[in-house]
């Protein structure tokens, strides 16, 4: 079974502090993961994804995740986190043609 | 740009009535999907479709069908509402259907069946 987990449901860190978003999955053959950011009311967002390559992934926002295949996990993380980055984050994997969602992870940043 | 867009964005329903839910993308995209959204489960997929005339079920199809006459649009049509259906829909779509294409997400249609 092919499968995406958020440990997490909710992560709470102070402005200026590093922020970590944790993510785990399941799968079979190559693992094409995704990571989605969404602000209240509105759909979700793009942040970055892992194909092939580089374990450290770039995004936007400067938002990055690393992969770690000896771990199974694709944790999205932030150096120096902005109040701004206050939303639902969602990883996601997608083995074939089909989108499987963790159940989301609430990010919130106090000033 | 006007990327994927959803109509209506609220609709409340009364048990038994149907429906249809809008969505339209102009970046010419071949895959499109929907999603409902619930509290503690992420979005789970409804339906899919990888290009025009061609459509499959998601993980959650039950109570919902789907048609693709054209590229551009993909409705989701609630035969006969429940209050179970009560939810928030996410119309999405890719370039294509492979692996590594993300997804562009509507702002979702807020659905509640009284």
């Amino acid at each position: 079974a092919q499968s995406v987990a958020q440990p997490e449901d909710q992560v709470n860190v102070a402005e200026g502090n590093p922020l970590t978003v944790k993510c785990t999955y399941s799968v079979s053959g190559n693992p094409y993961l995704f990571w989605y950011v969404q602000y209240p009311n509105r759909g979700l967002q793009f942040l970055l994804k892992y194909i092939t390559g580089d374990n450290l992934v770039k995004g936007s926002y400067g938002f990055e995740a690393e992969f770690n295949k000896s771990q199974t996990s694709f944790h999205l993380k932030k150096p120096s986190a902005l109040v701004s980055d206050s939303a639902l984050y969602f990883c996601a994997l997608r083995p074939d043609y089909k989108l499987s969602f963790g159940a989301g992870t609430t990010v919130t940043v106090r000033a | 740009n006007a990327g994927v867009t959803q109509t209506p964005k609220f609709q409340v329903l009364k048990t038994g009535q149907s429906m249809t839910l809008q969505c339209a993308q102009d970046m010419n995209h071949e895959y499109m999907s929907w999603y409902r959204q619930d509290p503690g489960m992420g979005l789970r997929l409804i339906h899919y479709s990888v290009g025009a005339g061609i459509t499959d079920q998601g993980e959650v199809p039950n109570g919902y069908n789907v048609s693709r006459s054209t590229t551009e649009d993909f409705p989701l049509r609630l035969l006969s509402a429940a209050p179970s259906q009560t939810s928030v829909y996410f119309c999405a779509s890719s370039y294509s259907q492979l692996s590594n294409q993300p997804q562009h997400f509507g702002d979702g249609t807020r659905l509640s069946i009284l």
